[in-house]
């Protein structure tokens, strides 16, 4: 299995809105809608941010919002705060019965 | 509330066998709603998800590692382990164990341990 493919890094000033794209295949991404989204800050383990594509769990403020299209999802931060600075991956059902992980992007708020 | 807590040796021998084992404090390793996996990351690098396993002792793992990965549950402890045989420089990573939901978050993975830094090097 291939990892999903993520941008290296995206920027953003506080306020404004960012969004990293997550692209797959149709045996992935394209093909079920168990996409999840997790934030890592530095030293730390990753946080489940969203999952079955567009839902938040308890906690995550509605400012993190996801969404797909075809083989492609989106993760969407939007009123860019200090504390959203952090690596973020997306990971994937695929039609192996596991999942698969992107690449991770490095979201810098400027 | 559940917690998930990683241990084992922190320093394995090239070719040797690595092993680590996560606990499950707060809740049961035997519900069915969850899969419990093993997750990896080298040094400055991303997410490689290694396997999961059902507590009916299922496992599903990554196919470029399936040759080398055991995962096993150990259910009146609460616990399930990882075994990576024949290992080299390049397992070296922070290695995390994690609850996969898999029906009520999509296969989300939403408690995480807070991960062990395994060296591989003699």
């Amino acid at each position: 299995q291939s990892a999903l493919t993520q941008p290296a890094s995206v920027s953003g000033s506080p306020g404004q809105s960012i969004t990293i794209s997550c692209t797959g295949t149709s045996s992935d991404v394209g093909g079920y809608n168990y996409v999840s989204w997790y934030q890592q800050h530095p030293g730390k383990a990753p946080k489940l941010m969203i999952y079955e594509v567009s839902n938040r769990p308890s906690g995550v403020p509605d400012r993190f919002s996801g969404s797909k299209s075809g083989n492609t999802a989106s993760l969407t931060i939007s009123g860019l705060q200090a504390e959203d600075e952090a690596d973020y991956y997306c990971s994937s059902y695929t039609s192996s019965s596991t999942p698969v992980f992107g690449g991770g992007t490095k979201l810098t708020v400027l | 509330q559940v917690q998930l807590q990683e241990s084992g040796p922190g320093l394995v021998k090239p070719s040797q066998t690595l092993s680590l084992t996560c606990t499950v404090s707060g809740g049961s390793i035997s519900s069915g709603d969850y899969y419990w996996s093993w997750i990896r990351q080298p040094p400055g690098k991303g997410l490689e998800w290694i396997g999961y396993i059902y507590y009916s002792g299922s496992t599903y793992y990554n196919p470029s590692l399936k040759s080398r990965v055991t995962i096993s549950v150990d259910t009146s402890k609460n616990q399930f382990s990882l075994k990576l045989s024949s290992v080299t420089a390049a397992d070296t990573a922070v290695y995390y164990c994690a609850r996969t939901s898999l029906t009520l978050l999509g296969y989300g993975m939403d408690v995480w341990g807070q991960g062990t830094t395994v060296t591989v090097s003699s």
